[in-house]
C-alpha cells in the first residue's frame, strides 16, 4: 500500500512569491491534515480537510490556504512568501472512521520550503 | 490553549542503558495522547495512542504510560537504531481535529 506522497520535496522561492504544495493521501483515507515544522516551534497545525470541507484551521495568517479534491488529494498554498515561512510542510492522512477522532496519522516525508 | 512540553530536549545514552522521556500536557479535556518517532529527513511515524490515565502500551523496547498530567516513554535496553526524535502530541475535545505537538526529545544511542 503506497504511503502519503508529497510534491515537490524541495523548493526555493523568493520573498513575495507564492507556492503550492501537493499531497496524495493513502488510498481510502479521507482526512488530510497539514502541519508546519520548524526547529524552534516544532509541528504546528495548519488545517484539516475531510470530504472536501475544512473542519479546523490553526493560528496562521490568511496567506496560508488549502483545499481538498473529491479524490481526497489536497493542496496548500502560501501567498506573498516571507522569510519566516521557510519550513518543512508535512501532510498527514487518516482514515477517520469516527467524526472528530484523528487517532493515528500517517505522515508524508514533507516539502521543504526555503524562502530567500 | 492546549500545551505540550517535552523533556529533556536531547538525551544521549549508551547502548543498553534504559531511560524515560517525559511529556507534560495541559488540555481542555483529553481525547487522546500520541507518541510519534521522527527520523532525520522523514515525516513522523506513529507509535502509540493512550486514552486514559493508567493506560500503558508496549512495542518492542518502548513502553508508553499516561497519567492525568503527563506521559512517559520508557525505553529499555535501547539499541542504536532507536536513535530518533520522539514527539508527543495531544488531541483535545471531541470534534477538534487537530493535534498539538511538543517540540520533541532527540534521542541518541551510542554503540
Amino acid at each position: 500500500k503506497a504511503g502519503v506522497t508529497q510534491t515537490p520535496r524541495y523548493l526555493i522561492k523568493t520573498r513575495g512569491q507564492q507556492v503550492t504544495l501537493s499531497c496524495s493521501p493513502i488510498s481510502g483515507h479521507r482526512s488530510v491534515s497539514w502541519y508546519q515544522q520548524t526547529p524552534g516551534q516544532g509541528l504546528q497545525f495548519l488545517f484539516e480537510y475531510f470530504s472536501e470541507t475544512q473542519r479546523n484551521k490553526g493560528n496562521f495568517p490568511g496567506r496560508f490556504s488549502g483545499r481538498q479534491f473529491s479524490n481526497s488529494r489536497s493542496e496548500m498554498n502560501v501567498s506573498t512568501l516571507e522569510l519566516g515561512d521557510s519550513a518543512l510542510y508535512l501532510c498527514a492522512s487518516s482514515p477517520n472512521p469516527l467524526a472528530g477522532m484523528i487517532g493515528e496519522l500517517f505522515f508524508g516525508e514533507g516539502s521543504r520550503l526555503t524562502v530567500l | 490553549e492546549d500545551q505540550v512540553t517535552q523533556s529533556p530536549e536531547a538525551l544521549r545514552l549508551q547502548e543498553g542503558e534504559s531511560s524515560s522521556l517525559n511529556c507534560s500536557y495541559t488540555v481542555s479535556g483529553l481525547r487522546g495522547l500520541f507518541w510519534y518517532r521522527q527520523d532525520p529527513g522523514k515525516g513522523p511515524e506513529f507509535l502509540f495512542t493512550l486514552y486514559s490515565a493508567g493506560e500503558e502500551k508496549e512495542k518492542e523496547r518502548l513502553k508508553a504510560t499516561l497519567t492525568k498530567k503527563e506521559s512517559f516513554l520508557h525505553i529499555t535496553a535501547p539499541k542504536p537504531e532507536d536513535s530518533a526524535t520522539y514527539l508527543c502530541a495531544v488531541q483535545a475535545n471531541f470534534g477538534n481535529e487537530k493535534l498539538t505537538f511538543g517540540t520533541g526529545t532527540r534521542l541518541t544511542i551510542i554503540p
